[in-house]
């Protein structure tokens, strides 16, 4: 069956710094999604990608869905505190009828 | 307010015993799910259903039963054949999976913890 996989399993970074986690998949993918979990909480939604090497901008984060849709990344320019917390990718495959998480990638950050 | 409730928050449950976790939502959307999250992990898919009177299992479906009698209601049955239950237990809700895909609204989550 379809499996998602990230890297890294956890970041820690200084704020102020850079922040990347990648997203693969076994199969093609019909989209992709992203979710952000901060401690102690529920998954919240951050965007979803369609298209082969998507680009999308929220403030400080960049989404980018691979070419060839079987990945994806989300990098986070000049982290904050606010931004600690559990990243998540959801990946649907072509013939799919929900979507597949990742394990996530938790980023600290410290002060 | 439009959204997706759980309940309860926190759960104990003697070994041996069922419990019900209740998932509510008033989004009007067709599909729902029930996801596991141990600590440190990501989410584990128990069942979803993507129509009332219908539902099917996940990854990780023994020991867990579900129904959907409503649109609104997605209750989850973690019955004494579970033998590790002790976890975070998250329902979702989105649109019906199709091309153009809606977020996934998440409850708050209910903890279980058997005793």
């Amino acid at each position: 069956g379809q499996q998602v996989m990230q890297i890294p399993q956890y970041q820690h970074v200084q704020e102020g710094e850079d922040f990347t986690t990648y997203c693969n998949s076994s199969t093609t993918l019909s989209n992709i999604q992203w979710y952000k979990q901060r401690p102690g909480g529920h998954p919240v939604f951050l965007i979803q990608l369609v298209k082969s090497g998507e680009v999308k901008k929220q403030k400080r984060l960049t989404f980018q869905f691979g070419e060839a849709k079987k990945n994806s990344s989300l990098h986070i320019t000049a982290t904050q505190t606010t931004d600690v917390g559990t990243y998540f990718c959801a990946g649907r495959g072509r013939t799919g009828l929900n979507f597949v998480f990742g394990p996530g990638t938790r980023l600290s950050v410290l002060p | 307010d439009g959204g997706i409730t759980q309940s309860p928050k926190y759960l104990f449950r003697k070994e041996g015993q069922n419990v019900t976790l209740s998932c509510e939502q008033n989004l009007n959307h067709d599909a729902m799910y029930w996801y596991r999250q141990d600590p440190g992990q990501g989410l584990r898919l128990i069942y979803y259903s993507q129509i009332v009177n219908d539902f099917q299992k996940g990854d990780i479906a023994e020991g867990y039963s579900v129904s959907r009698e409503k649109k609104e209601s997605f209750p989850l049955t973690v019955t004494s054949a579970q033998k590790n239950p002790t976890a975070f237990y998250l329902c979702a809700s989105s649109s019906f999976p199709q091309e153009g895909d809606t977020e996934a609204f998440f409850g708050q989550g209910t903890r279980l913890t058997v005793v």
